[in-house]
Parts: structure tokens; sequence; C-alpha cells
């Protein structure tokens, strides 16, 4: 069965740093794109970015609000998909949300169940 | 950025109704666009990809639709378990953009 579990969430200052974890298990992790997708509160789903596979050298993509701050990681020798961020920002406030792409595809087919991340002072 | 534009925002049903839900992009994605269909408090579920292919494990009264700038997602009878929020999303062109949502209410 594929999970995937984020952890990390909690209330951070502006101007501070978080790291979000998501442990998976199911699937050879390797072989997925794996994403970030967040919704702030009340809001529609915002993509934040992508790591491709190892395959693909793990390459990453970011979205426009969130590049140079946030950084994508992943060690697939413990089936975990990592999301630092720095520099964060109230707009920043929302369930952050990984997720999976299939093998040979780039939707998203899985999600995990969301960690929340509240910046304020 | 290729913007997807849902409509309409929300509607209101009973149950048995067929119901369509229309998601529009900027530009052409061909077929690289998905559904995903949301409750209060939980992740998204997926329920089609390519435009027109059913996730496994989705009923078949999902369907749907397009290509190009245009695509549909249809529900052929909606039950009491089909009241949620649907997003579609493109996943032809960086970045990723989804559509505003629609919500699915009960009349």
């Amino acid at each position: 069965e594929v999970q995937l579990v984020e952890s990390g969430g909690g209330l951070v200052q502006p101007g501070g740093s978080l790291r979000l974890s998501c442990a998976v298990s199911g699937f050879t992790f390797s072989d997925h794109y794996m994403d970030w997708v967040r919704q702030a509160p009340g809001k529609g789903l915002e993509w934040v970015g992508r790591t491709r596979n190892k395959a693909n050298s793990y390459t990453t993509e970011y979205a426009a609000s969130v590049k140079g701050r946030f950084t994508i990681s992943r060690d697939d020798a413990k089936n975990s998909l990592f999301l630092q961020m720095n520099s964060l920002k109230t707009e920043d406030t929302a369930v952050y949300y990984c997720t999976r792409s299939p093998r040979d595809n780039y939707y998203f087919d899985y999600w995990g169940q969301g960690t929340l991340v509240t910046v304020s002072s | 950025d290729i913007q997807m534009t849902q409509s309409p925002s929300s509607l209101s049903a009973s149950v048995g109704d067929r119901v369509t839900i229309t998601c529009r992009a900027s530009q052409g994605i061909s077929n690289s666009l998905a559904w995903f269909q949301q409750k209060p408090g939980k992740a998204p579920k997926s329920l089609i990809y390519d435009a027109s292919s059913l996730q496994s494990g989705v009923p078949s009264k999902f369907s749907g639709s397009g290509s190009g700038t245009d695509f549909t997602l249809t529900i052929s009878s909606l039950q009491p378990e089909d009241f949620a929020t649907y997003y579609c999303q493109q996943y032809k062109i960086y970045p990723l953009t989804f559509g505003g949502g629609t919500k699915v209410e009960i009349k």
C-alpha cells in the first residue's frame, strides 16, 4: 500500500526556517517524481515544487513564489522527501502536502495527509 | 504561466443529478490535465488523469473529456459522498497550475 506521511509543521515567526519531511512506503521511491503542494486556509491548491527521480538526476523545479527560499531534497535510502523553507513569510501559512507522480506520468496519483505550517509573530 | 479557469465556482445539485464542471486553460496543454476531489479537512484525491483516464479505484460515474484548452469533468449521477470541491490541474508546462476549484453542494 502506497503511503505518504508528512511531518515537521508548526508555528514559526516571519523570517524563520522550517524543514518538512515526507516518509514514504509501499513503492520504489527512487523511481518517482515527488512534489510539494500547499493550501492556504480556506483557499485553493498551489504547487510549490518538484524533484525528479534518480534517472533524471534529481533535478528540481519551483514555483516563483518560493524560488530562492525553499529547497526540495530527497534521501532515497531513507525513503524520505524534504522541504527546507527559509525566510518564511506570513503568506506561506498553509497545509503542505507531499505528492507522488506515477512512474510513467507527471500528474499526482497519491497525496499525503498534509502538515500545517503557520507563520506568525 | 498557464491560467486554469474553472466554472462554475460553486453549484447546488440534488442526489441523482448529472453534474458537469468545466476547466479552461489559457494556452494549449494537449491532454495533460488532471481532476481531483477534496472533502473538508482531507487531502485531495486523484480522479482523472490525461484528461479522460480514470484513476484506479475511482467509480465509473466520473468521466473526463477535452483536449487543448477546454476540458470537462462529469459526474453521471450525484451521490451524497460526491459533495466536495473539485480541482483541475495542468501538468504540461512549469509552473504546474490548478484551477480555483468548484464546490459542489447539496440542493
